[in-house]
């Protein structure tokens, strides 16, 4: 069974420091993952999308990661601001799902202060 | 930018009535999806839809529970009995293009269900 695990649980940066968030899953028979951000009491909003068959993708200030074989993903944040505050997810579709059935980690909750 | 609605935010219903949550996909996506986040717990994936048929759902999807898109723009979630276990955010997202089911998948702002 593919377990999704993120670490850390929560992080508090101050403002303008790089950071990273670590994602890692149990079965490496991924499609791609797609990383989210979800603020309180709201909806997902998708960050990025990266293919199985990518190392890396990048949309502004984040880069996202994937390292299949050794079951792992990292967000990287650039010069991170308040409102980067949220939780971050990370969900990685299996190939076996062709349903596009999602199976997310338990989050990130980053909390970056002024 | 197209976004994926949900209607309504807030629904309170008693232990066993039947609810109904609804839901308008991005205009030209074809996969729908139903997912549900109960507090403080792991966002889980309950059922993808395409074609009018169910595609893949998990072992929370039971019998009562459906899906429907009853009409070119609306896809509904029906809970036929609710239980106190139900309350939680559900969410609908929807995928398409070239992609398909294996594309990024796009999220409503969800439905807060409490069941008293």
């Amino acid at each position: 069974k593919q377990e999704v695990t993120q670490i850390p649980a929560a992080l508090s940066v101050p403002e303008g420091e790089n950071l990273v968030l670590n994602c890692s899953f149990t079965d490496s028979a991924i499609y791609n993952l797609q990383w989210f951000r979800q603020d309180p009491g709201k909806g997902l909003t998708s960050l990025l999308l990266i293919q199985s068959s990518q190392r890396e993708q990048t949309s502004g200030r984040l880069n996202a990661s994937l390292d299949k074989s050794s079951g792992r993903s990292t967000l990287y944040i650039a010069a991170s601001q308040p409102g980067d505050s949220a939780t971050y997810l990370c969900a990685v579709r299996l190939i076996y799902n062709q349903g596009g059935k999602l199976i997310f980690g338990q989050g990130t909750e980053l909390s970056v202060k002024p | 930018e197209p976004e994926v609605t949900q209607t309504p935010s807030h629904q309170v219903t008693q232990m066993g009535q039947e609810v109904i949550l609804r839901c308008v996909p991005i205009s030209n996506h074809l996969y729908f999806y139903w997912y549900r986040q109960i507090l403080g717990q792991k966002v889980e994936f309950l059922v993808s839809f395409y074609n009018n048929e169910i595609s893949e759902k998990s072992e929370i999807f039971d019998d009562q529970f459906s899906v429907e898109r009853p009409d070119g723009s609306n896809f509904t979630l029906k809970i036929r009995s609710t239980k106190l276990e139900d309350s939680a955010m559900y969410f609908c997202a929807s995928s398409g293009g070239g992609t398909g089911a294996l594309g990024e998948q796009y999220f409503g702002p969800g439905t807060r269900l409490t069941v008293t």
